[in-house]
């Protein structure tokens, strides 16, 4: 049972240049969300799932887009790479009736 | 603005020790209030969800308590072990706040020999 999956683990880009991080999950969960994680920042949620076919933005979803086309999928894209999007994303997921989140190891990307 | 805060940003304890790490947070409506461990490098795992009807959660070692009125959780950790080292972060619901969950920044312990 491998849980939450996200890849890739690393990534650098150039300003401007456009990538998609994609999130798996094997635990049949209705609920997907993608966080950032900023040194001496708590995790800020960008977007999340309620399901299959589904998106609503969170708190800081300005220059990424998600889509979840299967259940178990869920990605986030970046169009045009910015500094500012330097971090470290994580994804994670629940099932309908139960708050608790599990994590994926997340994806440290730096944007130069 | 609803907030959550952790304090200390770090702590560190020799080998044995009982100890207690602190979350507040600024508005009592909340549903629930969960505690997560972090590994260097790694993602969250959750340890305890404390559900507001609730005052606390016991797993093993740790039990997390919860005071909606004084906007506080406290998360003791018995006996603590060099293993016990990573980062805690407190995660809040807050009602009215939709699916998102609030972070405090986390106190970052070290469990000395």
């Amino acid at each position: 049972n491998a849980g939450v999956t996200q890849t890739p683990k690393f990534r650098v880009l150039k300003t401007g240049q456009s990538m998609t991080l994609l999130c798996a999950q094997d635990m049949n969960h209705e609920y997907m969300y993608w966080y950032r994680q900023d040194p001496g920042m708590g995790l800020r949620l960008i977007h999340y799932s309620v399901g299959e076919g589904t998106t609503a933005k969170g708190e800081v979803p300005d220059g990424y887009n998600v889509s979840r086309l299967k259940k178990q999928n869920f990605l986030l894209g970046l169009e045009s790479a910015a500094p500012s999007q330097t971090s470290v994303y994580f994804c994670a997921s629940r099932p309908w009736r139960d708050e608790k989140l599990f994590f994926g190891s997340g994806t440290q990307l730096s944007v130069l | 603005k609803q907030e959550v805060t952790q304090i200390p940003a770090a702590l560190s304890v020799p080998e044995g020790e009982n100890l207690v790490l602190n979350c507040s947070f600024t508005d009592s409506a909340i549903y629930n209030l969960q505690w997560f461990r972090q590994d260097p490098g790694k993602g969250l795992t959750s340890l305890l969800l404390i559900q507001s009807s609730q005052r606390e959660q016991t797993s093993g070692r740790l039990n997390a308590s919860l005071d909606k009125s004084s906007g506080r959780s406290t998360l003791y950790i018995a006996a603590s072990q060099p293993g016990d080292s990573a980062t805690y972060l407190c995660a809040v619901r807050f009602t009215g706040g939709g699916n998102k969950l609030t972070f405090g920044t986390g106190t970052q312990l070290k469990v000395e020999l």
